[in-house]
Order: structure tokens, then C-alpha cells, then sequence
């Protein structure tokens, strides 16, 4: 499958432990996203890159919230000090530049 | 900033029934527009898109798109569903600085066979 990969699938932890997601874009893009979908709305665009270069990330939730492209190939999205209001699913997307982008499974992420 | 709306939180519809799903944006400059579909237990997938051109798009699976300027509307239509579009149905704008997609609640969407 030569599509977009997350890992882990699902992650359970408790409440102010910090926890890390990877993704694995497709290998000819540039771009890669990040997004969280809570139930029952839309995914909501957290930050981007293109790249190593990290270009948007004001719609991070809060600092506590980081992402990283170092080699720009795979992301990984951590999230210190996690809240309960953190459970959502954390979705990651790839595309070229000005296309369409693929999604991954994402990872579902359950704070108790 | 960009919004966008989709009017239709559920839909019930038995098999061949024609489908429209309403989608309204809110944006001033040029967009692109883009359905997606997302199955149960599945990632999300593309199901048509419109960058430019004609503003009747056709996509996967029977499906089209047609985008009003005027009415700033990408509405998704399907002639006859199938029990196999049970899914959730999301519409999504971006423009070309960065790429990054806004997107409505979502319809969920379920045809009885």
C-alpha cells in the first residue's frame, strides 16, 4: 500500500502523559498536513508542511501541541501534558503542491 | 476566514432515490472544491473535485459536483444511491496559498436497501 501511513492505529493513555504520532506521507509529496476530527464534525487543519519547512502552524490548539518533519519524509505530531479534551482522531495528509490530498487512517487518540 | 456549510446533518434515503447534498462556502477569492467520502471503518477518499473549468464535475462512483460562483455552492448530486453510500460526506474548500483545507460538519448519509 503505497498510501498515506499512521502509526499507531489507536492509542489510549492517561491523562498528562505526553504522546507522539507519525505519519508516513506518500514518497513523491511535498506537502503533509495535520488535522484533528473530534465526533460528529469535520477534520479541523492543525498545521502543515511543505517539505522540512514547517509553514503554517498558528492552528495549533494550544503549545502544548508540536510537529516536526526533520528529514522532510515522515511527520511526527506529540502532544505534552495530555487533556482529556484531547481524545479525537489526528489525521494526516499528503499531496504535491496544488492537488488534491490523501488521507491516512489516522490515529484515534483516547485520554482517560 | 473561510467556512463552509453543509445543510444536511443526516440523510435517510432508500435505494435508487436521487441525492443532493448541499454545500455553501464562504470565501472572497479563488477556491477549490473538493468532496470527500468516508466510509465506515475507512480513511477519508476523494470523491470529485473543481479547481477550474467547467463547473460540472463528475467524479467516482456516478457522483458530480456542480459550483455556482453566484451562490458560492458546491453541491453533490447523485442521480440513483446504492446501499454501498452509506457513508459520511464531506466538502472541503482551499485556496491556493497553502493548500490547507477547511471543511463542513460533514452528512451523514444512509441508504436502505
Amino acid at each position: 500500500d503505497t498510501g498515506v501511513s499512521q502509526d499507531p492505529r489507536h492509542k489510549i493513555t492517561k491523562r498528562g502523559q505526553n504522546v507522539t504520532f507519525r505519519c508516513d506521507p506518500i514518497s513523491e509529496h511535498n506537502r503533509l498536513y495535520w488535522y484533528r476530527q473530534t465526533l460528529g464534525q469535520g477534520p479541523e487543519f492543525l498545521t502543515y508542511f511543505q517539505n522540512e519547512a514547517q509553514l503554517e502552524k498558528s492552528r495549533l490548539l494550544s503549545d502544548r501541541f508540536s510537529a516536526e518533519r526533520p528529514k522532510g519524509s515522515f511527520s511526527t505530531l506529540e502532544i505534552q501534558r495530555t487533556e482529556q479534551g484531547d481524545s479525537a482522531m489526528y489525521l494526516c495528509a499528503s499531496s504535491e503542491l496544488n492537488t488534491e490530498a490523501f488521507f491516512g487512517q489516522g490515529t484515534r487518540l483516547t485520554v482517560v | 476566514a473561510q467556512s463552509v456549510s453543509q445543510h444536511n446533518h443526516h440523510v435517510i434515503l432508500s435505494e435508487a432515490a436521487s441525492l443532493e447534498l448541499g454545500c455553501n462556502y464562504s470565501y472572497g477569492g479563488t477556491v477549490n472544491l473538493f468532496w470527500y467520502v468516508q466510509y465506515p471503518g475507512q480513511h477519508l477518499q476523494l470523491l470529485l473535485k473543481y479547481f477550474s473549468g467547467d463547473p460540472l464535475v463528475k467524479g467516482i462512483k456516478g457522483f458530480e459536483a456542480e459550483f455556482i460562483k453566484s451562490k458560492f455552492s458546491f453541491n453533490l448530486r447523485k442521480p440513483s444511491v446504492q446501499w454501498s453510500d452509506t457513508a459520511e460526506y464531506f466538502c472541503a474548500v482551499n485556496n491556493n496559498a497553502g493548500n490547507m483545507l477547511t471543511f463542513g460538519g460533514g452528512t451523514r448519509l444512509m441508504v436502505k436497501p
